[in-house]
């Protein structure tokens, strides 16, 4: 069956770093995203990976390991805007894409 | 500035009422999803399409929804008779390949009362 997991809500502290961590159980893979939504909006795509390994764009970065069903989205200096929700989607190989239920993350001034 | 079109942006009704939510995919994806976010179950997979044809709509309850493209430019959901547990955003996505990311609607906000 399908199972991507992700810690529900978690808080962090303005210009600090976060990771939140996903794990997933699909029939197949053919690469995961990390999508951010902010409340009452649609979510808004940042980053694929599709190899190993680590993807850095700005502020953000994702991570992924095929072999252990792992990937995870780190945040540096984060920035009050940064709380939203953040969602761990997998496609699998006939291209269906499957989210996680998402991270709340709650930034402290 | 590219972007999928939803309408309408929010439906309330009665139930047992007929739903039809409208998508406008980018010019130039060839794949479109549907998908539903309610704050129990997150953002479920409905259907989906490649090319406008249909390729899975298993997340989908068939006695009551149907997904359809009617072309390249228009895909269409339908409740048919809506119950209030029909209540959530509705979101279209299009995307364009296999390797890319998909682009969302703003999404239809459905109430059944």
């Amino acid at each position: 069956g399908q199972n991507i997991d992700q810690p529900t809500e978690m808080t962090a502290t303005e210009g600090a770093i976060v990771q939140i961590n996903c794990t997933y159980q699909t029939s197949g893979f053919n690469g995961l995203f990390w999508y951010q939504q902010h409340a009452g909006e649609a979510p808004t795509f940042l980053s694929y990976n599709v190899l190993d390994g680590l993807e850095e764009k700005g502020r953000f970065s994702s991570f992924l390991s095929r072999s252990k069903g792992y990937s995870y989205l780190l945040l540096k200096e984060l920035q009050m805007k940064d709380s939203a929700s953040y969602l761990c989607a997998v496609r699998e190989k006939d291209d269906k894409i499957i989210f996680g239920k998402g991270t709340r993350l709650h930034i402290l001034p | 500035d590219a972007r999928v079109t939803q309408t309408p942006r929010d439906k309330v009704t009665e139930m047992g009422q007929e739903v039809t939510m409208r998508c406008q995919p980018i010019l130039g994806h060839n794949t479109v999803f549907w998908y539903r976010q309610t704050m129990m179950q997150g953002l479920e997979l409905l259907a989906y399409f490649r090319n406008r044809a249909p390729l899975d709509d298993s997340g989908m309850p068939k006695d009551r929804f149907s997904a359809e493209m009617p072309d390249a430019t228009l895909a269409t959901l339908k409740i048919q008779p809506s119950e209030p547990r029909d209540s959530a955003v509705y979101f279209c996505a299009s995307g364009r390949g296999t390797h890319n990311e998909q682009f969302f609607g703003p999404g239809t906000r459905l109430t059944v009362l």
